[in-house]
């Protein structure tokens, strides 16, 4: 079956540009998450979705980053007035349920270049 | 936040040698604690998890060992494959919440 997609797959971008990152989910899947991933670095927590609401929306770095969710499926990561700092994958998960205890499942993520 | 950490950021195995990673948590309201795998340029793929109410949890050739005493995880690989060969992160969260906390990773080499 489908797993989780993200696009684009690599993303170059001019400092000060705003970009857009889109996750499409495992069908069903309520709970949808954002990470990202500086390079050799681990797993960032940006934020997390319970439907098409964010309840922990406690890792975004700055008010440059927001993100939303709509029909409790794609969700779009914002980028505004990127900066070189920005530069990482950007990596999407969902699980079937919001709790813990369920498996998150990855997507390929985005890799975002800010020159 | 708490963060997870790792003892080794990297370690190197023989083929067929069984293979121990290890990791320290921190926040003792952890209760739910998960293995990724993660290969070159692909997005992290679960491995096992296991919950505080238990000490071992084994799946296909891994072994996941909780020591809540020392706040202490490790994923033990049976016969460690040149397939295995990846970054492991182990994580962790709080039951409330719907999060994971992630460590740095762990590189497996798997010399032939």
């Amino acid at each position: 079956g489908a797993g989780v997609s993200q696009s684009p797959s690599n993303k170059v971008t001019e400092k000060g540009k705003d970009v857009e990152l889109r996750c499409d989910p495992i069908s069903g899947h309520t709970a949808l998450y954002w990470y990202r991933q500086r390079l050799g670095q681990g797993l960032e927590f940006l934020i997390y979705f319970q439907g098409n609401s964010a309840p922990d929306k406690s890792g975004l770095p700055s008010d440059r980053f927001s993100a939303e969710r709509t029909g409790e499926s794609v969700s779009t990561l914002t980028i505004q007035r990127t900066q070189q700092e920005d530069s990482a994958v950007y990596l999407c998960a969902s699980s079937p349920q919001g709790r813990l205890y369920n498996e998150q499942f990855f997507g390929p993520g985005t890799r975002l270049t800010v020159l | 936040g708490e963060s997870v950490g790792l003892h080794l950021p990297t370690l190197s195995v023989q083929e067929g040698d069984n293979s121990i990673i290890n990791c320290a948590y921190s926040n003792s309201a952890s209760d739910y604690f998960i293995w990724y795998k993660q290969e070159s340029g692909k997005g992290p793929q679960f491995i096992i998890d296991i919950r505080s109410n238990m000490d071992k949890r084994q799946g296909q050739r891994v072994t996941v060992l909780l020591n809540k005493t020392v706040k202490h995880l490790s994923l033990q690989i049976a016969a460690t494959q040149p397939g295995d060969s990846a970054v492991y992160f182990c994580g962790d969260g709080r039951g409330s919440q719907g999060n994971l906390i992630f460590g740095k990773g762990t590189k497996l080499s798997v010399k032939p």
